[in-house]
């Protein structure tokens, strides 16, 4: 099953350009890379999906290099309601499609 | 439009007990997810429905845990009885087809097991 590596937690500041990094060395050719954003006793919310190059919307951007073994996902000028956990999944084509989701990486932004 | 509905948000038990949760989701979604969500991890799969039918539940620990999807609308999640380290969040999610990678989630049940 395709798996995601993500950094644990992550700190920044507002106004700043954030970019996290997830490995998933194992993606299949037809797997989409997507992030989910959750806060505190919420459920996650959809952020952006891609399959390779680079992605924008209203939001963030994500950026796939060719090999597609990483991803990044952008967040322009933070704000401190950014604080977070930010999710990197992989959808498994080979098990109906399900979407393995990893702890994901904790992003702290201070004033 | 409104999100995925979910109930109770909370809901403290003993051991042994019987549970639970109900969701409606986004209507004119087809595909309908069960998520299982300890603190500090991320969500967990344990089954999907598409329309009433499931497509998955492989990670639905069946000797205690049940689900349903009547007339492909609304769903139940039942656990039968409780054990300590079910205490989670459920979290409810749909998407307008299947497959797919953009799920809508609920704001959860979060479950104590006493």
């Amino acid at each position: 099953l395709a798996k995601t590596t993500q950094p644990i937690s992550m700190d920044s500041y507002e106004g700043q350009e954030v970019n996290i990094t997830c490995s998933h060395n194992n993606i299949a050719t037809n797997d989409y890379i997507t992030w989910y954003q959750q806060f505190p006793s919420q459920g996650p919310r959809f952020i952006i999906q891609g399959y390779k190059t680079k992605v924008t919307n209203e939001v963030a951007s994500l950026f796939i290099p060719a090999d597609r073994k990483s991803s990044t996902l952008s967040l322009p000028r933070v704000s401190l309601s950014d604080t977070a956990v930010y999710y990197c999944l992989v959808g498994d084509g080979d098990s109906n499609y399900q979407l393995i989701w990893g702890a994901g990486t904790k992003l702290i932004i201070k004033p | 439009e409104a999100g995925v509905a979910q109930s109770p948000r909370y809901k403290i038990i003993e051991k042994r007990q019987s549970v639970a949760f109900w969701c409606n989701p986004i209507s004119g979604h087809a595909t309908l997810y069960w998520y299982q969500q300890i603190l500090g991890q991320g969500p967990k799969l344990l089954i999907q429905f598409q329309n009433n039918g499931v497509v998955d539940d492989s990670q639905l620990p069946k000797d205690r845990f049940s689900a349903e999807r009547l007339k492909g609308v609304d769903s139940t999640l039942k656990i039968q009885p409780a054990k300590l380290e079910d205490s989670a969040v459920y979290l409810c999610a749909s998407s307008l087809v299947w497959p797919s990678t953009e799920a809508f989630f609920g704001q959860g049940t979060r479950l104590t097991v006493v």
